[in-house]
């Protein structure tokens, strides 16, 4: 257990669906990230928020739209998904966001877009 | 832009023995930080081990050390006495150390069996 707590573990949605994916940290850290973990691709990062600020956006589709209530909670919400954004989404928290830092991850979302 | 390389898909050792799984990695810049992350089949990624650039002397963590050769780029893992615990898929990560990037650079990873 890292401290960081992903919900759901498992979503299957249509591509008309909304949802949203949940992530919690525990660890009293500042800076949240979204991952895409795509099948034989690298880990994509796609979102940075420090201090509830966005502070990265890395090119990604506004079908995908972040959200950072506070420094404890981020949302990934979805919405007219495509088959291609069938992934694991992985969340990660660090202390403030430096360089050296240690991120900690959640156990994903496995997303299936049908 | 950096790009981080691992060129074995997969990989095996016999429990006990040692493996070494290999990273090199594409930049400019001078002084950067090196990761090796696991993820076991929780799927939760975790740090096994980084080194800083800047520092000759190659890190260690227990039964996990590394060969760090900046002039060639390259940044393998080593594990010794192979536990199958230690079965997972392992990514090696650069981040660079420009102030305000946040940005992990990860490999395609390699796929460590253990077999007992």
């Amino acid at each position: 257990e890292t401290g960081v707590t992903q919900t759901p573990r498992h979503l299957v949605m249509g591509m008309t669906n909304k949802k949203s994916l949940k992530c919690e940290q525990h660890l009293g850290h500042n800076a949240m990230y979204w991952y895409k973990q795509s099948a034989k691709k690298p880990l994509e990062l796609m979102f940075v928020y420090n201090f509830k600020e966005q502070t990265e956006n890395n090119s990604v589709p506004s079908r995908f739209s972040p959200e950072c209530p506070n420094s404890s909670h981020l949302f990934l919400h979805l919405h007219t998904l495509q088959p291609e954004d069938s992934a694991l989404y992985l969340c990660a928290s660090s202390q403030d966001g430096t360089v050296n830092e240690k991120l900690f991850f959640g156990s994903g979302t496995q997303l299936s877009v049908l | 832009a950096q790009t981080v390389t691992q060129s074995q898909p997969e990989m095996s050792v016999q429990e006990a023995e040692t493996v070494t799984l290999s990273c090199t990695y594409d930049t400019s810049e001078s002084d950067y930080y090196l990761f090796w992350y696991k993820q076991p089949p929780s799927r939760q990624m975790i740090l096994v081990i980084r080194q800083e650039a800047y520092k000759q002397q190659n890190a260690t963590e227990n039964r996990f050390s590394v060969n760090f050769q900046k002039a060639a780029k390259s940044f393998s893992l080593k594990i010794s006495d192979s536990q199958l615990g230690d079965a997972a898929m392992y990514f090696c990560a650069y981040r660079s150390i420009i102030q305000g990037a946040q940005k992990l650079v990860f490999g395609q990873g390699t796929r460590l069996t253990i077999n007992p």
